[in-house]
């Protein structure tokens, strides 16, 4: 994988089941890989950070688990709430600079 | 309060005229960056700067041109070169290679 990949383009659920996405990245010369949430009419927000294979961080009823040995994040909600819906976005950094790249996004939409 | 600070959020300009956005930051972040996004593209790495007086392409530089003068200021020039200057364009900075990107509210070109 040369560039960064996020499945799916985009996803409608009801409120209260659990969702995941996937981001998929370039495995050599890792260095980190950022999920940010982009709400409408907002700027991206953080969510994690993460450069260790095998992180898995969690705020809230989010979480997010990493593998840099092939290359690949998944984004867990879990029982969904209106409110979350927004772009969910990853990013990678590899350890040739400070370049951020992100993938296209993945458009959550969470009905009552 | 700390953040980073984009100017003007709307922007008008003719055909062939060079036009420059503003970002500026006062979270004493080392590295900037610039955005452009278009409908179902994401966000596109134009340039970055690691440090002060330094600045790398990113994917799509072509047309465009920035400078670093001061570590607090990362302005964007769209030159008349850039085909398809209309878009949405996000400037973002952060700390270190491991931190989180923290974004302004973004400028909206639209050439006419």
């Amino acid at each position: 994988i040369l560039n960064v990949e996020q499945s799916p383009q985009s996803l409608h659920v009801q409120e209260g089941d659990s969702t995941n996405f996937t981001c998929s990245f370039p495995s050599s010369n890792f260095y980190a890989l950022h999920w940010y949430r982009w709400e409408t009419a907002k700027s991206p927000e953080a969510l994690f950070v993460m450069t260790l294979n095998g992180d898995e961080k969690k705020k809230g009823r989010i979480s997010a688990t990493l593998n840099t040995k092939e290359g690949y994040s998944y984004l867990y909600i879990k029982g969904s709430q209106p409110e979350d819906s927004a772009t969910y976005l990853c990013a990678h950094n590899s350890n040739s600079g400070y370049a951020l790249n992100f993938g296209k996004g993945t458009s959550l939409l969470v009905t009552p | 309060d700390g953040g980073i600070t984009q100017s003007p959020k709307y922007l008008f300009r003719k055909e062939g005229q060079n036009v420059t956005l503003s970002c500026e930051q006062n979270l004493n972040h080392d590295a900037m960056y610039w955005y452009r996004q278009d409908p179902g593209q994401g966000l596109r790495l134009i340039y970055y700067s690691q440090i002060v007086n330094d600045f790398q392409k990113g994917d799509i530089a072509e047309g465009y041109s920035v400078s670093r003068e001061k570590k607090e200021s990362f302005p964007l020039t769209v030159t008349s070169a850039q085909k398809n200057p209309t878009a949405f364009y996000l400037c973002a900075s952060r700390d270190m290679m491991n931190t989180e990107a923290f974004f302004g509210q973004g400028t909206r070109l639209t050439v006419v």
